[in-house]
Formats: structure tokens, sequence, C-alpha cells
């Protein structure tokens, strides 16, 4: 039973620039949420794909933004790079909106330079 | 907004020690996860609490969710150099939404 992947594994960019992390959800998952974590502190909700749609959404600026396609699998993309988007970038998959628990992917340590 | 403060940030200890995480928010949360996540790798789940008041146990980890659903503790028995990591506790809303907390990062010296 596969877990969550994401891809790449590590990533340098330079600022001003626009990059996209993908991810595959844990086998019989529907609901992909997308996390950033800064080094040393806890992940920060960035927002959630269910059926395709955006349904929730943390406070991140409309340079973040994704998509999910009907085999659940999604993609974050952010925009204009700036150096403190620098960090692990984690996704999360669960069954139904509704469910409580989250697995999460190994990461996408994004570096902006 | 919801938060959720670990305490202690840091914990260093020898191995054999027991040790007592915390989890506190003035909010109240459905459900509340803990996770352990060591370095360059993402969150791995430990334990699902969801019924205020309730104790789960998972080997020598002991969890508790407090009675009011705001506030959770983690102990470990007997810590071995494999408990090593960043300790997270987070809640869950109506949705699953999670809110994480500041983490409390284990170290536990042979």
């Amino acid at each position: 039973d596969a877990g969550v992947t994401q891809s790449p594994t590590h990533l340098i960019k330079t600022r001003g620039q626009q990059v996209t992390l993908r991810c595959s959800p844990k086998s019989g998952h529907d609901t992909v949420s997308w996390y950033q974590q800064a080094l040393g502190q806890g992940p920060q909700f960035i927002f959630q794909y269910y059926e395709e749609e955006e349904r929730q959404r943390g406070n991140f600026p409309d340079r973040f933004s994704g998509h999910q396609f009907p085999n659940y699998s999604s993609e974050l993309n952010v925009n204009a790079l700036l150096l403190g988007d620098s960090a692990l970038y984690l996704c999360a998959s669960s069954y139904g909106q509704g469910a409580y628990e989250q697995y999460f992917g190994p990461g996408t340590r994004l570096t902006v330079t | 907004t919801q938060l959720l403060e670990q305490s202690p940030q840091f914990l260093s200890i020898q191995e054999g020690e027991n040790l007592t995480v915390y989890c506190n928010s003035s909010s109240v949360f459905s459900s509340l996860q803990w996770y352990r996540q060591e370095p360059g790798e993402g969150p791995v789940l430990l334990v699902t609490v969801v019924t205020g008041g309730e104790v789960k146990k998972l080997k020598r980890l002991t969890f508790q969710f407090g009675d009011a659903r705001k506030d959770s503790s983690l102990h470990i028995t007997a810590a071995q150099p494999g408990d090593t990591g960043l300790y997270l506790c987070a809640g869950g809303g109506a949705t699953n939404k999670l809110i994480f907390g500041t983490g409390t990062l284990l170290a536990v010296q042979p």
C-alpha cells in the first residue's frame, strides 16, 4: 500500500521564479492538504483540496495556488518566489473532507536564493 | 485564531528517564493528533484522540486528551534513543484543517 509521495525531494530556485510541487495521496484517500514548515517550527496550513476544488485556505497570499486532478493527485504552485518561501513543503492526504486523520509525505525542501 | 502551545520546547534526557510533553490551547478541538517528525522527513502520525478524558497507550507512550478537549499530554516511559525527534500536537475542528503546535524537540542520550 503506497503512502503519500511527493516530488521533487529538493529544489533550489531564485527569487522571482515560479515553482510547482507535486503530491500523490495515499491509496484510497481523496483529500489533499498542503502545509509549509519553516525550520524549527510546526507546519502551517496552506490550503486543502477535495473533489478538485480548494475547500479551505490558510493565511497565505495568492502567490500560492494549487490544483487537484481527477486521480486525486495535487500540485502546489508558488509564483514570484521570495527568500521567505524557503521551507519544507508537506502534503497530507485523508479520506473525506471531514476526516481528522492525515498522513504526510516526506516533503519537498525548497530553497530560494 | 486557534493556537496550540507546547511545552517544553526542548528536552534533553538520558536513556531510561521518563518525560511528559504538554499541548495547551484556549480553543476546543474535535480531535487531537500527536505526530513525531525526524529531520528531513514528514510527520508520522502516532495517535488520534477524540473524546474528552480519553487515554491511549502505544507501547511506552501514553496520550491523554483533556476533559474539556483543549489540552493534551504525551508521557514517555523509559525513553530510548530511538524516541529522539520533534513531537508535534495538532488539533482538528469541524473540517480536517490541522492546527499544529509549536513542537517539542526531544533528544535522548544513550
